[in-house]
Parts: C-alpha cells; sequence; structure tokens
C-alpha cells in the first residue's frame, strides 16, 4: 500500500543551523513525485519543492533541498542557515503517476529557536 | 486577488444548519481540490474537481456536497454535520489534474456544535 512516514513529529534548531526533515515512501509504482510543503500557523500549505522518481539529480530551491535516495524510499527535505520563519509544520507528500492523487504525511513541527 | 481565496476563513455552526465553504482561484488552473485536515492527522482529499467535472470522490459523507460553477470556484456545502467535521477545510488547484503542485488556500477553520 502507498504510504508516507514522517518520523519526527517535532523537533527544536537553533537558529543558522541545518535541519533535516526525514520522510520515507512506500509504492510499487516506478513513477511517481515528491513533494514538500510548509504550513504556518496561518494555516496556508505553501509549495516548497519537488522531486520526481525518475530525476537523477536532487532538487534544490534556494535554501531547500531534496535528499532523494530512491533505493531507500526516503525523501529528506534540508533548510540550510534556518530562519525564524521557518517554523512552521512540514509536510511530505507523494503523487503516484497511475492515479494523481496526492498521499500525505503526518507531518512534523519545526520551532527555531533564536 | 492572487492565488488561492477561501471564505469564510472560520466558521461556527450546528448541527442542524445549513453552510457553505468557498473557494476561488486566480491561477487560471484547471483542477480543483478540497482537503480536510484534522488534528494530528494527514490530509485526507475530499473531491477532485477537473475543468468543472468531478473526478474524484473519496467515500465522503452525503452531508459534504461540493460544486463547482466554473474551474475558478469551488463550493463546499455544508448539512447537518457532525462534531467529528470539525477540522480545517482546504481547497487547492493545480494547472491540470495529477499535474504540478498545488496551490493552496488558506482555509476554513470550521467548529460544529
Amino acid at each position: 500500500a502507498q504510504k508516507i512516514t514522517q518520523t519526527q513529529p517535532g523537533m527544536f534548531v537553533q537558529e543558522k543551523e541545518a535541519v533535516t526533515l526525514d520522510c520515507t515512501y512506500d509504492t510499487s509504482d516506478q513513477s511517481y513525485g515528491l513533494f514538500w510543503y510548509k504550513q504556518p500557523s496561518s494555516g496556508e500549505m505553501i509549495f516548497l519543492i519537488y522531486q520526481g522518481s525518475y530525476d537523477e539529480q536532487n532538487a534544490t530551491e534556494g535554501r531547500y533541498s531534496l535528499n532523494f535516495q530512491k533505493a531507500r524510499k526516503s525523501a529528506n527535505l534540508v533548510i540550510s542557515a534556518s530562519q525564524l520563519g521557518d517554523s512552521a509544520m512540514y509536510f511530505c507528500a507523494m503523487r503516484m503517476d497511475s492515479n494523481y492523487q496526492l498521499i500525505w504525511g503526518a507531518g512534523t513541527k519545526l520551532i527555531i529557536k533564536p | 486577488e492572487t492565488g488561492v481565496t477561501q471564505t469564510p476563513r472560520h466558521l461556527v455552526m450546528g448541527m442542524t444548519n445549513k453552510k457553505s465553504l468557498k473557494c476561488e482561484q486566480h491561477l487560471g488552473h484547471n483542477a480543483m481540490y478540497w482537503y480536510k485536515q484534522s488534528a494530528k492527522k494527514p490530509l485526507e482529499l475530499m473531491f477532485v474537481y477537473s475543468l468543472e467535472e468531478r473526478v474524484e470522490n473519496n467515500s465522503v459523507p452525503s452531508r459534504f456536497s461540493p460544486e463547482c460553477p466554473n474551474s475558478s470556484h469551488l463550493f463546499l456545502h455544508l448539512h447537518t454535520l457532525q462534531p467529528e467535521d470539525s477540522a480545517l477545510y482546504l481547497c487547492a488547484s493545480s494547472q491540470e489534474r495529477g499535474w504540478g503542485e498545488q496551490y493552496f488556500g488558506p482555509g476554513t477553520r470550521l467548529t460544529v456544535t
């Protein structure tokens, strides 16, 4: 069955440090996509980064990078030089290209300490 | 207005009330989605519309009734809800169904009393 697992319910990180948020997935599909979203306390989900299953390079967007290890079925989000504004819930999601649905993880609450 | 907007942002309703949630996207997208977000649970997809046609309905109770009059607007009509329906309801849109990232609205925080 398709599933996304985020094992860290919460994390505290010192400002300016790098942080890695874990995401593992389970699917038998060969073609899929992986997404990371940020949800501040205001409620809106903000798209951060995308990695396709056939992409050979790890995706990067500014301070965000995705550490994609296909054999391990992991897609960890790395935030470099964390800022206070990075405090939020972070969700990993997977889209199967066979049915286009997004499967979501339970999220990780990240708190950046000054 | 830009992006995806949702109204109202907060709603308190009794179990016998009828209310509607509204979503509007200003991105020219062809697909729109309703999600339910309950505390400590993954997002649950409720409905998907592609070019105003409902393409998926994930076993949602009939007390939730979606409407998509055009590709920019999406409604969720609510009637005789239960307290367990209290949640954050998020609307999203994407260029095409299942293609590209989804853009979300700020959500409607619904409390059923």
